[in-house]
């Protein structure tokens, strides 16, 4: 089954943060995050591993609790460049990888 | 390191002929490859996944007879949309895995226009 995102769509003013969730109904091994842009392949962003840990880089982190199957993308002091659509991929251990529907995030001056 | 490439980028062709894409893993093996289609404001979809040697696996809703997979070797992934017809106009993408890493590498679409 698809994992569920939420929101569907976000807009922001820049400097502001958000949040994007990421939900499934199976057990996970890992979520997967990415960034398209329009007309772009997909850009991968992170990877979570079951333990529930939390990975960053600059002002993007992310949270997974593998026990609510929950995985959570934190985007503070939001920039230009962060607009895109944001998808979720879960996954079972060397399986197949299933994306959310998305979210789509515009950061406006 | 762990870098995908697709051919061609971007695809015009009539319907009724068949279009080949072909997926390579360039600095490594990929022990899995997987095909993945999207249409506009929707999410990568998988289509199939395919194992150096072996028929590829296709989901539920896939036709297996018009998406024809061919995974040659451990670093070539072919897909051919047989007869194409409009509706099989998106952008299609190819994924590897790598062995011990739970990280897919994706390469950077093909984009099918069928007339």
């Amino acid at each position: 089954q698809q994992p569920v995102q939420s929101p569907q769509a976000v807009i922001l003013r820049e400097g502001e943060d958000a949040v994007i969730n990421c939900s499934s109904s199976k057990a996970l091994y890992s979520v997967h995050w990415y960034r398209q842009k329009h007309g772009e392949a997909p850009v991968f962003l992170m990877i979570l591993l079951k333990g529930g840990e939390q990975k960053g880089h600059d002002k993007i982190s992310a949270s997974f609790n593998e026990k609510k199957q929950q995985s959570s993308l934190y985007l503070t002091a939001s920039q230009l460049s962060y607009s895109g659509t944001y998808f979720c991929g879960a996954r079972n251990q060397g399986g197949k990888l299933i994306f959310g529907q998305g979210t789509e995030l515009s950061v406006k001056p | 390191g762990a870098v995908v490439s697709q051919h061609p980028s971007w695809v015009i062709c009539k319907s009724g002929t068949s279009v080949k894409i072909e997926c390579r893993s360039l600095d490594f093996q990929a022990t899995t490859m997987f095909w993945y289609r999207q249409f506009p404001k929707q999410s990568l979809m998988l289509m199939a996944t395919s194992n150096e040697g072996s028929k590829a696996t296709y989901e539920q809703g896939v036709e297996k007879d018009k998406f024809l997979i061919n995974h040659a070797s451990l670093t070539l992934s072919t897909l051919t949309v047989t007869s194409a017809h409009p509706e099989d106009s998106s952008f299609y993408i190819c994924s590897a895995d790598r062995t011990g890493v739970e990280t897919q590498y994706f390469g950077p679409g093909t984009r099918l226009l069928v007339l």
